[in-house]
């Protein structure tokens, strides 16, 4: 089983809203990942846990505050967001978090459409 | 600083033919490379990874290559199929950058029936 499990799939929401996108992963991965995807744009990295310990945020805005409460669950909590955050938002895991970086796959889930409205 | 790119960014080829997606990379520090593809409003799919230490991988009609001395990987695709149009991406774990993932931009393949 390689699967990355996302809910939920679109979510619309309002600028004053607060809301979370949640993603699971039972392959007993020791890193995870927050990505955001723009249209016909490569994925850039938001956040990196390992070991459930937060070890990269790649200077995003503090409306977006990640929250890994086990090894297996991940999540994003979304408040006062702007039109321009929506964006296709993936969740990844990998097996070996930054221990083994050579063998690592990183697998993707099927993604969360946020759209900012 | 890395930088990771593909040609050519669209591709359309008849059913049948096999074809080769090309990815270079500027700096050979690099962990891993990786094959992914995407479809059109979906995630991210992982074809191949290549260690650094490797020279190819394969997975039924997929080859991939890697030359760290040039700087290359080249992803083979046998007898296409209509199945296999999507975007496919390489992304370089590379060893100066905290263990991040460096994108290429794509390459869009449509397989024609």
């Amino acid at each position: 089983d390689t699967e990355v499990t996302q809910t939920p799939k679109h979510l619309v929401m309002g600028m004053t809203n607060k809301k979370s996108l949640k993603c699971e992963q039972h392959m007993g991965h020791r890193a995870m990942y927050w990505y955001k995807q723009k249209a016909k744009k490569p994925p850039e990295l938001m956040f990196v846990y390992s070991y459930e310990k937060l070890s990269i945020n790649e200077s995003v805005p503090s409306r977006f505050s990640p929250e890994c409460p086990n090894s297996s669950l991940l999540n994003l909590h979304l408040h006062a967001l702007q039109p321009e955050d929506s964006a296709l938002y993936l969740c990844a895991s990998s097996q070996g978090g930054f221990s083994s970086p050579s063998g690592n796959t990183i697998y993707f889930g099927e993604g969360s459409w946020l759209t900012v409205v | 600083k890395q930088e990771v790119t593909q040609i050519p960014a669209a591709l359309s080829v008849p059913e049948g033919e096999n074809l080769v997606l090309n990815c270079s990379f500027t700096d050979s520090a690099i962990y891993n490379l990786q094959w992914f593809r995407q479809d059109p409003g979906k995630g991210l799919t992982s074809l191949l990874l290549i260690q650094s230490s490797q020279r190819e991988q394969t997975s039924g009609r997929l080859n991939a290559s890697l030359d760290k001395s040039s700087g290359r990987s080249t992803l083979y695709i046998a007898a296409s199929q209509p199945g296999d149009s999507a975007t496919y991406l390489c992304a370089v774990m590379d060893m100066d950058s905290n263990y991040q993932l460096i994108w290429g931009a794509g390459t869009k393949l449509i397989i024609k029936p």
